[in-house]
């Protein structure tokens, strides 16, 4: 069955960093590229990050880039989101989902999801 | 990035009524719509893409319709399970993929 699960949450300060992880099980890992998806509190979904099968290629929403760094090891079938320079606007729960077609640059498709870790930035 | 405008905000609708759910992209995005259930305090679930195909295992009082800007999500006979906050996604070409602001679906 195709897993994915999310750890790495906690309360951290303004400014400081967080590195969460997404385990992947049930299927090929190194063929699909993986996205980051968060959820403020009591907000809709907003795309954060993602990451080709083959890590060639990145993408990040504006709000993330220069500060949030996606990376995966294929050998641990691990994906991994480093976050830092946190604000408070970054509250919310993280989730990975997998990309829906295997081996190519992105279909933006996200047909499988983890159960979500939860980020609090507060002082 | 192309916005996605989705209507309405809530919705609350009596077992076995027709729901309808709409959702508009800022520019012409072909087919590459989708549709997501998200239950309280559980991931989103994948219930339709390219705008009218039903994912496997998903009822099929669910639907979609639509191409090019304006999309439609319809729920033929309401069941109490589907009380949730439903989402659309827009997928054309490149990152980021953006998503409606959500409909939260109730019973009346």
């Amino acid at each position: 069955q195709v897993h994915l699960v999310e750890s790495g949450g906690g309360v951290v300060q303004p400014g400081r960093s967080l590195s969460l992880s997404c385990a992947a099980s049930g299927f090929i890992f190194s063929s699909y590229g993986i996205h980051w998806v968060r959820q403020a509190p009591g907000k809709g979904l907003q795309w954060v990050a993602y990451m080709w099968y083959d890590g060639s290629n990145k993408y990040y929403t504006d709000s993330v880039k220069g500060r949030f760094t996606i990376s995966r090891d294929n050998s641990k079938n691990m994906f991994y989101l480093q976050m830092n320079s946190l604000r408070a606007e970054d509250t919310a729960v993280y989730y990975c989902a997998r990309d829906s077609l295997p081996g190519t640059a992105a279909s933006g498709l996200l047909d499988v999801w983890g159960q979500g870790t939860t980020v609090t930035v507060s002082s | 990035d192309i916005q996605m405008t989705q209507s309405p905000s809530s919705l609350s609708a009596s077992v076995g009524d027709r729901v309808t759910i709409t959702c508009q992209a800022s520019q012409d995005i072909s087919n590459y719509l989708s549709w997501y259930q998200q239950k309280p305090g559980k991931a989103p679930k994948l219930l339709i893409y390219d705008a009218s195909t039903l994912e496997t295992g998903v009822p099929s009082r669910f639907s979609g319709s639509g191409s090019g800007t304006d999309f439609t999500f319809t729920i033929t006979s309401l069941q109490p399970e589907d009380i949730a906050t439903y989402y659309c996604q827009q997928y054309d070409n490149l990152p980021p993929y953006t998503f409606g602001q959500g409909t939260k679906l109730e019973i009346k």
